[in-house]
């Protein structure tokens, strides 16, 4: 049974990097697809990108390059890094894991990020 | 982008009803259309995978089916615990796109 957990500040500054970590067990990253996928508040999902055989990515056009996701294979996490972050960037983020049915499976619990000064 | 619209986009059902949620997508996606339920403060949990395929230990009265562009997620005996939002999802290119939501209530 795959776990993750998601890690990082809860508020960020405006114009500032967003900076979140998911922790895997259960499973090494290494072979598979990790995503991230954000919710605002009383919103919808959004998806953010996935990082897929441990450095390839794919993203979402929407933000504008302005998101990273990487991982640390040693450590059997993966993290996103979003910059100049707006209040449009409050949300709930989840990792999750996209199987090979090509659907999200295994969810993390969500971490609600809050950008204000 | 593929664009996703569910309907409703919430509606009223009491237990023992048969609810029905329709996804249409902006351009065809074979079967890469997969269905979700979230409650409030929770992670959503798949339902549906690839249309119609039943996730390991979600109750036989959800279904799926579909094609191309017009899908559905159907609730045969709506029960207590399924009150919540369901979502739609593509996979089949990316950027991956989810449905605005429907929510089920009393």
């Amino acid at each position: 049974q795959v776990q993750l957990q998601e890690s990082g500040p809860g508020l960020v500054k405006p114009s500032e990097t967003l900076s979140l970590t998911c922790s895997v067990s259960g499973g090494p990253i290494g072979d598979y697809y990790w995503s991230w996928i954000r919710q605002p508040p009383g919103g919808g999902l959004e998806w953010i990108g996935y990082v897929f055989y441990s450095r390839r990515t794919k993203y979402n056009p929407s933000f504008n390059s302005r998101v990273a996701i990487s991982t640390d294979t040693s450590q059997n996490r993966f993290s996103l890094n979003l910059n100049s972050v707006t209040a449009a960037d409050t949300a709930v983020y989840y990792c999750a894991h996209l199987s090979a049915a090509n659907s999200y499976i295994y969810w993390g619990r969500g971490i609600m990020v809050t950008v204000s000064s | 982008d593929i664009q996703m619209t569910q309907s409703p986009s919430s509606l009223s059902a009491s237990v023992g009803d048969r609810v029905t949620i329709t996804c249409r997508t902006s351009q065809a996606i074979s079967s890469s259309l997969n269905w979700y339920q979230q409650k409030p403060g929770k992670a959503p949990q798949l339902l549906i995978y690839a249309t119609s395929n039943l996730f390991r230990g979600v109750p036989s009265t959800f279904s799926g089916s579909g094609s191309a562009t017009e899908f559905t997620l159907t609730i045969s005996s709506v029960q207590p615990e399924d009150y919540a939002t369901y979502y739609c999802q593509q996979s089949f290119s990316i950027p991956h796109t989810f449905g605005q939501g429907t929510k089920v209530e009393v």
